[in-house]
């Protein structure tokens, strides 16, 4: 199953907004609303930031939000902080019951 | 609080095998499957594989099927995963993750809310 397509970095300076996409198939994405997105920095443990689409663990800050539209989901990030810098991966279920992490994004905040 | 403790960095000759252990604490263990991450040096995660720390059963991403294995120990609180047939690929950052759903009530395993720090395996002559 090929990993879901993100963009290889993204940039955005402080205070402002960026998305990310994670672009899969009919039979990941397209078809359930259970895309994750992770944060890992420097190499260490990921960090799980949203989950069923939209939704946020106790702690992760509303400025991280998600969509989704057919095969496509996008994380948001809104007010830019140089905290949030790091590899960003979302996570795809599949229709076989596997779990696909997308490529990974580099978010550099300026 | 909860937490993930994985066991050493390891060194294999290729060929060879390697088992990790996760012990996890600080909330009961049969509530919550636990996943395997593979992440080689600079590239994506990559899922391997999953068990059902209740009943015991496993589930395994296709790319490592046949060279996993994957079991718990609930008096130990424990879980393993075992790779063989090492291969150059195969080094790289080995982490455990809870899933965040009680087992009797999701859907299936596919969010993890809690991660180990990893371990390390190389794999060289």
């Amino acid at each position: 199953q090929s990993p879901p397509t993100q963009p290889a970095s993204v940039s955005g300076s402080p205070g402002q907004s960026i998305t990310i996409s994670c672009t899969g198939t009919a039979r990941d994405i397209g078809s359930y609303n259970l895309v994750s997105w992770y944060r890992q920095v420097s190499g260490r443990a990921p960090q799980l930031i949203i989950y069923e689409g939209n939704q946020r663990p106790f702690g992760v800050s509303s400025r991280f939000s998600a969509s989704k539209s057919g095969n496509t989901a996008v994380l948001t990030i809104s007010g830019l902080l140089t905290e949030d810098e790091g590899d960003y991966y979302c996570c795809a279920f599949g229709s076989d019951t596997s779990l696909t992490f997308g490529e990974g994004t580099k978010l550099t905040v300026l | 609080q909860v937490r993930l403790v994985q066991s050493g960095d390891e060194v294999r000759k290729p060929g060879a095998s390697v088992q990790i252990s996760c012990k996890t604490s600080g909330y009961t263990f049969t509530r919550h499957a636990i996943h395997w991450v593979f992440q080689a040096p600079g590239q994506r995660l990559e899922w391997m594989g999953a068990i059902n720390t209740a009943s015991g059963e496993p589930k395994f991403s296709q790319r490592f099927q046949g060279r996993v294995t994957i079991s718990r120990d609930t008096s130990a609180t424990t879980v393993y995963m075992g790779l063989s047939n090492l291969t150059p690929d195969d080094r790289g950052l080995y982490f455990c993750a809870r899933d965040m759903d009680y087992i009797d009530i999701a859907y299936d395993f596919y969010k993890m809310d809690v991660w180990g720090g990893g371990t390390s395996v190389a794999v060289s002559s």
